[in-house]
């Protein structure tokens, strides 16, 4: 049980374009779920937190309007990286809660973005 | 001071020993702790919770917690090749969010 599933799984696109990706809990419905974003040899550092049916909750530091977030079901997320730029060329995985105490979260495979 | 520390290694352990990887963290109020093991390209996965102070095991795994000393260990017993990876201590601060380490690289030698 608790499977996420993330698609595409690799992605290669100009800047200036947009990309979405797409999350999904296969096994269990996520009230919960959240985007990270892991540069090479870094750690997870978290991008946003999003409920089913509300806005995000973006971290400090990360721009509302080029990651669009909609989680607009129990079981499906999606973050749009908009006018991708080099920089923008990450490990982006996103996990997802059921709620609870447990307090656990369950990640995607992740989708390795990169802007040419 | 970071919020979630661990020694970034690499620790080097021999196969058949105990590797040890240990974290700290910065907030009195955390409840929650987690372990994930990262294999290089792939996305984390969690290998143990702990919520109480103590040890808890599973399998060759064994989590302990001590909030008193703010500090979150993990053991793993018998030590395979496979074990190979990097290592990250997170917890839960706030409503839910997740804060990481910077991870301990470990690696199980023949």
């Amino acid at each position: 049980g608790a499977v996420v599933s993330q698609h595409p799984s690799w992605v290669i696109c100009k800047s200036g374009t947009s990309v979405k990706i797409e999350c999904r809990s296969l096994d269990f419905q996520a009230t919960t779920m959240f985007w990270y974003r892991q540069f090479p040899k870094q750690s997870l550092m978290l991008m946003a937190t999003s409920n089913e049916g509300s806005k995000a909750t973006y971290e400090q530091g990360v721009e509302k309007d080029k990651f669009l977030i909609n989680h607009a079901s129990l079981t499906l997320s999606t973050l749009t990286v908009t006018s991708a730029h080099p920089e923008d060329s990450s490990f982006y995985i996103c996990s997802a809660s059921s709620g609870g105490l447990a307090d656990e979260q369950f990640f995607g495979p992740g989708t390795r973005l990169t802007v040419l | 001071q970071k919020e979630v520390e661990q020694n970034s290694g690499p620790l080097s352990v021999p196969e058949g020993a105990i590797a040890s990887l240990n974290c700290t963290y910065s907030d009195r109020g955390s409840q929650s702790f987690f372990w994930y093991r990262q294999y290089s390209g792939k996305s984390p996965e969690l290998i143990m919770s702990i919520y109480s102070n103590g040890d808890k095991e599973d399998g060759r795994f064994t989590a302990q917690l001590n909030k008193a000393s703010q500090y979150v260990s993990l053991l793993i017993r018998d030590s395979q090749p496979s074990d190979s990876a990097t290592y990250l201590c997170a917890v839960i601060q706030g409503a839910q969010k997740l804060v990481f380490g910077q991870g301990t690289r470990l690696t199980i030698n023949p």
